[in-house]
């Protein structure tokens, strides 16, 4: 199985501010015959589901606001929140979908501080 | 409201039996491959099956932690996904989330639905 290996497992920023989160895969979960990578990013709030903000590493769901981006390819890959809102308080994670089973990070718990 | 209402969790004694349902709506169930993924404190968010647009057998796969316990299956016509759960342990105690698949097998989760509690113990 893929593992993810996020970093920090939690992060305390201050409104306004930028906050970054990595993930570490242990294979590279880019597909050459279609030149995307395999990886998603899901917010999750208290007592909600998660909710999908980006895929294709880099690709931002509908809906899902603009201060949210993804980068990395292979097997580093980082979502950062350019400007951080009370709103974003929640648990992010990653995920790979290239291979079965799909696997999730350990998450990150984001804070205000 | 494109929507996925799970129903069936609850409390049940180790080696029970549980089957959970998924009643999808406001978009076309039949064109989206399904499945089943779980959380829990001690391991976080755990895959736990899939299945295809028909449903066909071939097309199942599930975590090797479920694999001969748990059954998936959907019925179309009545836009509905199940887990059948036996030969429950504690370490299945979660809350189950009925997740559509974006683009077919291998693709990420765009809809998730609230999810249902499922505990394991005597």
């Amino acid at each position: 199985d893929i593992v993810l290996t996020q970093s920090p497992d939690s992060l305390a920023v201050s409104l306004g501010e930028r906050a970054t989160i990595n993930c570490k895969s242990s294979q590279s979960i880019f597909y050459s015959s279609n030149n995307y990578d395999y990886l998603a990013w899901y917010q999750q709030k208290p007592r909600q589901p998660p909710k999908l903000l980006i895929y294709w590493a880099s690709t931002r769901e509908s809906g899902v606001p603009d201060r949210f981006s993804g980068s990395g390819s292979g097997t580093d890959f980082t979502l950062t929140i350019s400007s951080l809102q009370a709103e974003d308080v929640a648990t992010y994670y990653c995920q790979q979908y290239l291979s079965t089973p799909p696997t999730f990070g350990q998450g990150t718990k984001m804070e205000i501080k | 409201e494109v929507q996925l209402v799970e129903a069936g969790g609850g409390l049940v004694q180790p080696g029970g039996s549980l089957r959970l349902s998924c009643v999808a709506s406001g978009f076309t169930f039949s064109n989206y491959w399904m499945q089943w993924v779980r959380q829990s404190p001690e391991k976080g968010l755990v895959w736990v099956s899939r299945l295809n647009t028909e449903g066909t057998d071939r097309s199942k796969s599930y975590a090797d932690s479920v694999k001969g316990r748990f059954t998936i299956s959907r019925d179309n016509a009545k836009n509905t996904l199940y887990l059948q759960m036996n030969s429950l342990r504690a370490d299945d105690t979660a809350i189950y989330y009925c997740v559509r698949v974006k683009l077919g097998a291998m693709s990420f989760f765009d809809l998730w639905g609230q999810g249902t509690l499922v505990t394991v113990s005597s």
